[in-house]
């Protein structure tokens, strides 16, 4: 199935460090979203973009929709080590599918 | 708090057999929910769309007599993995939206999935 690219595939980063990863595609998305995933958990909705151009935040968390509707990103400020686990951005086609990225998985050591 | 539960988080069966996995949302009807599988390491897969009183629309590849899926409610989706495998063994999660996804954009919300282990 279709997959975007999502980029890092990792990090290992300090505590206090900022954090930032993207997502590219070669199609365009009506809306970007970024979900994060616990180990055994489903994923929870961190930030939801409906706009080209869109910045948002949620707390430390802010994430861009691309002006080409083709990329987004996804920055953590001031990381903590509960900012553990797997980011997925999932581009979503029309009112219903979505196509989740590869995958960033980030390790903050204390 | 969770807007979507699943169950039952975890099933352990013996190959041949089926297993039924329920998928509800909480306090909000679902037209729609989605069936994703996720292998270890590797990202979330759509495997079909679950739509309330008509038929369910499966993703190239994902077989529709080996997954089983009924939208018997708005409130509720079930897939059943008929006759399993040992490779069917995965980490199955579905989601919905709050309202239609065919009128509001809503962001779709996960259940805490099924981990489905055949032996």
């Amino acid at each position: 199935g279709q997959q975007l690219n999502q980029s890092p595939q990792s990090m290992f980063i300090q505590e206090g460090e900022d954090v930032s990863m993207n997502c590219t595609s070669s199609s365009i998305f009506n809306t970007w979203l970024w979900y994060k995933q616990d180990p055994g958990e489903g994923p929870v909705l961190l930030i939801a973009l409906y706009k080209a151009g869109e910045l948002t935040s949620n707390g430390r968390l802010t994430a861009q929709f691309g002006i080409t509707r083709k990329d987004s990103f996804l920055n953590i400020s001031a990381s903590i080590p509960s900012d553990v686990g797997i980011y997925f951005c999932a581009g979503q086609l029309g009112y219903d599918k979505l196509i989740f990225g590869t995958g960033t998985l980030l390790a903050v050591q204390p | 708090g969770a807007v979507v539960s699943q169950h039952p988080s975890w099933v352990i069966c013996k190959s041949g057999t089926s297993v039924k996995i329920e998928c509800r949302s909480l306090d909000f009807q679902a037209t729609t929910m989605f069936w994703y599988r996720q292998f270890p390491k590797q990202s979330l897969m759509l495997m079909a769309t679950s739509n309330e009183g008509s038929k369910a629309t499966y993703e190239q590849g994902v077989e529709k007599d080996k997954f089983l899926i009924n939208h018997a409610s708005l409130t509720l989706s079930t897939l059943t993995v008929t006759s399993a495998h040992p490779e069917d063994s995965s980490f199955y999660i579905c989601s919905a939206s709050l309202g239609d996804p065919r009128r509001s954009n809503q962001p779709q919300h996960f259940g805490d999935g099924t981990r489905l282990s055949i032996l």
